[in-house]
């Protein structure tokens, strides 16, 4: 069975940093590009992030390019996603997903909140 | 970016009723990918390449469409498929997802 559990959520200020975490099992990670997607209080869904299986290539929306970074680490089966410069336009449900061949969002952990407030 | 507008924006059906959610593209796609989230819970996986049934849905959806225009059509609403409806493109990037047609039971 397929699961994907994120952490690493909460609430944060303004302009700092938070790193979300998402472990995944039940499938060989490393065969797999990987996704961020996030959905606002009452809002519809918005692709963060997706990379690569090895990593190496890394993709973003203009809305988060240059303050989020997606990473990951196959031998530990796990997903990241540093955030810095929150802003409260920031604040959603974040999902760790795994983004299939021909684009889409196949399984979906079941969030992690990040609130960003002062 | 692909625009996807999805209508309508809200609907109730009663059991039994046969339901048409439609979603538009602004741009000519391959393919449409079909989301379901009921209340508190997240996404799931419901309809890929058009008109391919995720695991373990049932077989009163279907989708269909091609070019800029996508549907996906329950054939006799039952209650568990009272849940918001989300299509979703990833021809190109940005993948980007509608609005969403949120489905209410009658």
């Amino acid at each position: 069975e397929v699961q994907l559990v994120e952490s690493g959520g909460g609430l944060v200020q303004p302009g700092r940093s938070l790193k979300l975490s998402c472990a995944a099992s039940g499938f060989t990670f490393s065969n797999y590009y990987m996704a961020w997607v996030r959905q606002a209080p009452k809002k519809g869904l918005e692709w963060v992030a997706t990379i690569s299986t090895s990593g190496s290539r890394t993709y973003y929306p203009d809305s988060v390019k240059g303050r989020f970074t997606i990473s990951r680490d196959n031998a530990k089966s796990s997903l990241y996603l540093q955030m810095n410069s929150l802003k409260s336009e920031d604040t959603a449900t974040y999902y760790c997903a795994r983004h299939d061949k021909d684009g889409w969002f196949a399984y979906w952990g079941q969030g992690t909140l990040v609130t960003v407030s002062s | 970016e692909i625009v996807l507008t999805q209508s309508p924006t809200t609907m109730a059906a009663s059991p039994g009723e046969k339901v048409t959610l439609t979603c538009r593209a602004s741009s000519s796609v391959s393919y449409m990918h079909w989301y379901q989230q009921r209340s508190g819970t997240s996404p799931k996986l419901w309809i890929y390449e058009t008109s391919k049934l995720a695991s373990g849905v049932p077989n009163r959806f279907s989708g269909s469409g091609s070019g800029t225009s996508y549907s996906l059509t329950i054939n006799s609403m039952e209650t568990e498929d009272a849940a918001t409806y989300y299509c979703q493109q990833g021809s190109s990037y940005p993948p980007t997802f509608g609005g969403g047609t949120k489905l209410e039971l009658k």
